[in-house]
């Protein structure tokens, strides 16, 4: 079965300093999200994209924040500058054809981002 | 905006016990609702989902969840629990409205003893 992988497994950052998070959806799909969670709490969406363009945000996706596909592959998050409150694990997710008609979403293993 | 609810935060059973995990929403529209399991190292993996017809949903692993629109309600359930089980649940719900986002419950950490 396809999946979606992220790399790396877990990243050590000084805060302040810029990082970013790599998945690669399954291939024929079309929309893509990040969440995180923070440990002893909640998964939180972050953000979906499609159509190579920001779809929706949560609060929480301040300027600090963005994402891109540099590529016809890959699905990239990239926090400028990093707090300790960034410290979580984040999940790249991605669907199919049909955005909110009825298509779950396929997560990756995560990425556990610790800011020192 | 919507809201996921789990109610039990860590249950502990043993082999052959039957389970049941309550979740609640909170929204008055169309929802599509979704359980996802997580093992111990392993990345969220979907269980079943909802979204419209029968309001029992089967899904992988002997789990089965039943929707009660009336309560709000996505309860997830396997008769004979296995050891292999053990893992953290969650229960998810996305809305139209929302677009394509999924809202989580808190999760249920499932503990079953051998």
């Amino acid at each position: 079965e396809p999946e979606v992988t992220q790399t790396p497994s877990h990243q050590v950052t000084q805060m302040g300093q810029e990082v970013i998070l790599r998945c690669v959806p399954i291939s024929n799909h079309l929309y893509f999200y990040w969440y995180r969670q923070i440990l002893g709490q909640k998964v939180e969406f972050l953000v979906s994209f499609y159509n190579n363009e920001i779809s929706e945000k949560s609060e929480i996706f301040d300027d600090q924040f963005s994402v891109e596909r540099p590529d016809g592959s890959n699905f990239t998050l990239k926090i400028r500058s990093t707090k300790l409150e960034d410290s979580a694990m984040y999940f790249c997710a991605s669907s199919g054809e049909q955005g909110w008609a009825n298509q779950p979403q396929h997560f990756g293993d995560g990425t556990r981002l610790s800011i020192l | 905006a919507q809201s996921v609810s789990q109610h039990n935060h860590h249950v502990i059973l043993s082999e052959a016990a039957s389970l049941e995990l309550g979740c609640n929403y909170s929204y008055g529209g169309t929802v599509n609702l979704f359980w996802y399991v997580q093992y111990p190292g392993q990345h969220l993996q979907l269980l079943l989902k909802y979204f419209s017809g029968d309001p029992l949903v089967k899904g992988i692993k002997g789990f089965e969840a039943e929707f009660i629109k009336s309560k709000f309600s996505f309860n997830l359930r396997k008769p004979s629990v296995q050891w292999s089980d053990t893992a953290e649940y969650f229960c998810a719900v996305s809305t139209k409205a929302a677009g394509n986002k999924l809202t989580f419950g808190g999760g249920t950490r499932v503990l079953v003893k051998p």
